[in-house]
């Protein structure tokens, strides 16, 4: 049984970096194809795709964020830590990780609950 | 980078009604298009994966086509347990993914 769950903070500061960690079970980021990714919601409105780990160790980032966010990976933990630093308001969001359960194709077929996050002085 | 657009922003429709919605990527994606339904306060659920193949489980009033730039999304019978927001997203090969803006469905 695949399941993923988020953890971190509920309320930051401006400009202080945001932790976040994907602790996942039923699967191994390990093992060929897998992959996991942070994706965010703000209030009410999409969904925007922020970061990719690969089973290789392969990363990649949102074009337009990519100066400000780390994806890591700790496979003996089970866990993806995402960072984001100089944190604003406007990313006061729901942060989800999802997987990718290998194969050709790329698709979010397990999901976190999500962890709001609120950036407020 | 890839941008999606998704028409209508929302809709309205009756129980039993046919609902299409659609998406544009920006360029050629070939197939690498899936849908997302998210009610209030969960998180995304897969539906349709590359375009057109349903995802185990999903009820089949659920289905997809296109390829290319142009792709529709049908829930060919409405109901109730389907008012929720609907996303389709690209992948190309390789990141970044993006997601487009979501249609709201709801019942009249």
């Amino acid at each position: 049984q695949v399941t993923l769950r988020e953890s971190g903070p509920a309320l930051v500061k401006p400009t202080q970096t945001l932790t976040l960690t994907c602790t996942f079970s039923g699967f191994s980021l390990s093992t060929s194809g897998m992959c996991v990714s942070w994706i965010r919601q703000p209030p009410g409105k999409a969904l925007e795709w922020l970061a990719l780990i690969d089973w290789d160790d392969d990363k990649y980032y949102s074009t337009s964020l990519k100066t400000r966010l780390t994806i890591s990976k700790d496979t003996s933990k089970n866990q993806v830590v995402l960072t984001m630093t100089n944190m604003d308001p406007v990313d006061t969001a729901t942060y989800y990780c999802a997987r990718i359960g290998g194969g050709s194709s790329n698709y979010f077929d397990y999901w976190g609950q999500g962890t709001l996050v609120t950036v407020s002085s | 980078d890839i941008q999606m657009t998704q028409s209508p922003s929302s809709l309205s429709a009756s129980v039993g009604d046919r609902v299409t919605i659609t998406c544009q990527a920006s360029q050629d994606i070939s197939n690498y298009l899936n849908w997302y339904q998210q009610k209030p306060g969960k998180a995304p659920k897969l539906l349709i994966y590359d375009a057109s193949n349903l995802e185990t489980g999903v009820p089949s009033r659920f289905s997809g086509s296109g390829s290319g730039t142009d792709f529709t999304f049908t829930i060919s019978s409405l109901q109730p347990e389907d008012i929720a927001t609907y996303y389709c997203q690209q992948y190309d090969n390789l990141p970044p993914f993006a997601f487009g803006p979501g249609t709201k469905v709801d019942i009249k």
